[in-house]
């Protein structure tokens, strides 16, 4: 079954504006990851949180994580056309598997 | 440096022929992971091999499916007399020895089936 849901499920913003996608999961975690699908492409890792950690930065992207909520945002700050496609949260448990969500679809406008 | 190479990029196939997908790690990654697409979907893991091993298959179908990564030479995916439902990206990851917590996966851009 799929653990994490993404929300929304589409967003379209104007460059310079900040993108923000959340993430549920259901069960416990050891990390939860976040990838970047372009069209026609493989994913892309772009950042992973453990389990023990609250908050994560990597250049413009900022990632929470809330376990007792089981739940996870991605921000990305000052948006750029090159940030169009889809995001991906997945979550690694007591396994090797990653257990995706059905993604967000962002297009940042020019 | 290469990263994960997989072949061919589309696959075409008649329904009741046979496909295989095949996988490159990256150097130095001596795990392997594949995943299934279905458009506008999230990938939905099938199988996890290490070296002539195969760890965990809990995501792959009991029938028609199976998957080998031997000592030398790439993984490879293979369905048996594929149906219509069988079209779909399927894509490869890989990564180095497990460490505790987890790690990320590297994945390369798929191999996309479609069933005729």
């Amino acid at each position: 079954s799929q653990q994490g849901e993404e929300d929304p499920q589409a967003l379209s913003i104007q460059e310079g504006e900040n993108a923000t996608m959340n993430c549920s999961y259901k069960t416990s975690i050891n990390n939860l990851q976040w990838y970047r699908q372009n069209s026609g492409r493989g994913l892309v890792h772009l950042i992973l949180i453990r389990s023990n950690e609250r908050e994560k930065h990597s250049g413009r992207l900022r990632v929470t994580l809330d376990t007792s909520k089981k739940s996870s945002s991605l921000l990305i700050t000052a948006s750029r056309a090159a940030d169009t496609a889809s995001y991906f949260c997945a979550t690694q448990g007591g396994s090797e598997k990653l257990v995706f969500g059905k993604g967000t679809k962002l297009t940042v406008n020019p | 440096n290469a990263g994960v190479m997989q072949n061919p990029r589309h696959l075409v196939r008649r329904r009741g022929q046979e496909a295989r997908l095949r996988c490159s790690p990256m150097k130095g990654h001596s795990h392997v992971y594949w995943y299934r697409q279905l458009p506008e979907e999230g990938l939905k893991f099938m199988v996890y091999l290490q070296k002539e091993n195969i760890i965990d298959e809990s995501g792959m179908p009991k029938e028609r499916f199976s998957a080998e990564f031997p000592k030398e030479g790439p993984s490879i995916l293979r369905i048996q007399q594929v149906v219509r439902g069988d079209s779909a990206a399927y894509f490869c990851a890989s990564s180095p020895p497990v460490r505790l917590g987890g790690q990320p996966q590297h994945f390369g851009d798929g191999t996309r089936l479609s069933i005729l």
